[in-house]
């Protein structure tokens, strides 16, 4: 069963640093794009990226390029979001997600593994 | 302001037939696939739709989705008040070399 699992609930001041995780079990992690993906509060769906884990080739949504950086330990197999200096506007839920395949067709921007989610809060 | 327009909200009773537009332009609906997820509020999303109108096992035929030109629509048959929940329409668009997300719709089941 292809589980994507997060880190947990984090709560953070404007200008702190942050890495958190998303772990995969149930497949080849290496093989197949993971995606974040941020919802702000009462908010849409907001693609941020993705990431390769076999070779950890890397594509960033215009809106978020220079804002985060995306990256992967195949060995662990875990991808992480990561911003430098932390903005109250960073406060939103966070999700990875992988595309969802059948057979050997993956279809770009049809997620269908979810991880649970984690919940960034930056305040003062 | 979301690249593919969705309206903010819609509605149907039990048993009603409802359907979802999702507008976009010839870079991404145009020339790749939509999908659809359905977030019911305080959980992950779900995948409902894939490659413009094919089902995940599990989902149930009462959804089903299609294509047009540079618009695609979400439908759902014979309501239940389990359908109530935010969908999203998403696709690659090769301009920005980016998946987007349309701005959601709420559904709610009266």
């Amino acid at each position: 069963e292809v589980q994507l699992v997060q880190s947990g609930v984090e709560v953070k001041k404007p200008g702190e640093s942050l890495k958190i995780s998303c772990k995969g079990s149930g497949y080849t992690f290496s093989n197949y794009w993971i995606a974040w993906v941020r919802q702000k509060p009462g908010k849409g769906l907001e693609w941020m990226g993705i990431i390769f884990p076999r070779d950890s080739d890397t594509k960033y949504s215009p809106s978020f390029e220079g804002q985060v950086t995306i990256s992967a330990d195949k060995s662990m197999s875990t991808a992480f979001l990561q911003w430098s200096s932390l903005k109250a506007s960073d406060t939103a839920m966070y999700y990875c997600a992988r595309r969802y395949c059948n057979g050997s067709s993956c279809y770009v921007g049809g997620y269908g593994y979810w991880g649970q989610g984690t919940l960034v809060t930056v305040s003062s | 302001q979301s690249v593919l327009t969705q309206p903010p909200s819609a509605s149907g009773t039990p048993g009603q037939r409802v359907t979802i537009s999702c507008s976009g332009s010839s870079s991404n609906i145009g020339t790749n696939v939509v999908n659809w997820h359905q977030q019911v509020p305080g959980t992950a999303p779900k995948l409902l739709i894939y490659g413009n109108n094919q089902r995940p096992s599990g989902v149930p035929d009462r959804f089903s989705g299609s294509k047009s030109v540079t618009s695609a629509s979400l439908a759902i048959s014979g309501l239940q008040s389990e359908d109530e929940a935010d969908y999203y329409c998403a696709a690659w668009d090769d301009s920005l070399n980016a998946v987007v997300f349309g701005g959601g719709t709420r559904l709610t089941v009266l």
